[in-house]
């Protein structure tokens, strides 16, 4: 499976920015970059996905380096509601188009 | 609209029991995808149905899981002899394929718990 690289955990200030990386050097070229949050008791919400162009929507923007290697994650004005653990995923058709969750990045908003 | 549902939230059997675990996946939805996720950890892929035609079951741990979906559109996830290790939320999830660039939408799962 293509493999993903996340801090374990980050926090972030309510009312800011809150950028959250992850790597994926080994992402091929139609392999889509994926993130998806989980609040306690909850099951996982879709976030936002891209190939290779940076995408915004509602929730947040995606911003993926030129060579793919790795991506950021941007949700742009904190709140509390947004603490979860975030997890970003490459999906891939060699693994039959599934979704292989690492472990995520725990996010906390601070007020 | 309606989400993914999952029923029962919660279920608490003993070891040795048989288990039934449903899900509703979003109306129209062609793929429907089960996931188990242990305390601490990211949720894992156990199967995967287009339809009614169950097309991967890499991840189901043992032959004591088995799901189902006869209809192509509830799906039953069914675990038999249960164990304490089989102690987990299982997730469900549905998108309108299984294509790269479509998002899956899941459940709140259903929490299960082997005494």
């Amino acid at each position: 499976d293509a493999k993903t690289t996340q801090p374990t955990s980050m926090d972030c200030a309510e009312g800011r920015a809150a950028n959250l990386p992850c790597n994926h050097s080994t992402i091929s070229g139609n392999e889509y970059v994926y993130w998806y949050r989980q609040i306690h008791s909850q099951g996982p919400q879709y976030i936002i996905h891209g190939l290779k162009n940076n995408e915004t929507n509602e929730m947040a923007s995606l911003i993926i380096t030129e060579d793919r290697k790795s991506s950021t994650l941007i949700l742009p004005h904190a709140t509390l509601r947004d603490t979860a653990v975030y997890y970003c995923i490459v999906r891939a058709p060699r693994t039959g188009n599934q979704f292989y969750f690492g472990t995520g990045t725990s996010l906390t908003v601070i007020p | 609209g309606a989400g993914v549902s999952q029923s029962p939230r919660y279920k608490v059997a003993k070891r040795g029991q048989d288990v039934a675990l449903r899900c509703d996946p979003i109306s129209g939805h062609v793929s429907l995808f089960w996931y188990q996720q242990a305390l601490g950890q990211g949720p894992e892929f156990l199967t995967y149905f287009q339809n009614e035609a169950q097309l991967d079951k890499s991840g189901l741990p043992s032959d004591r899981f088995f799901a189902e979906r006869p209809e192509g559109s509830v799906s039953t996830l069914k675990i038999q002899r249960t164990q304490q290790e089989d102690s987990a939320v299982y997730l469900c999830a549905s998108s309108p394929l299984n294509a790269l660039n479509q998002p899956q939408h899941f459940g709140d799962g259903t929490r299960l718990s082997i005494l």
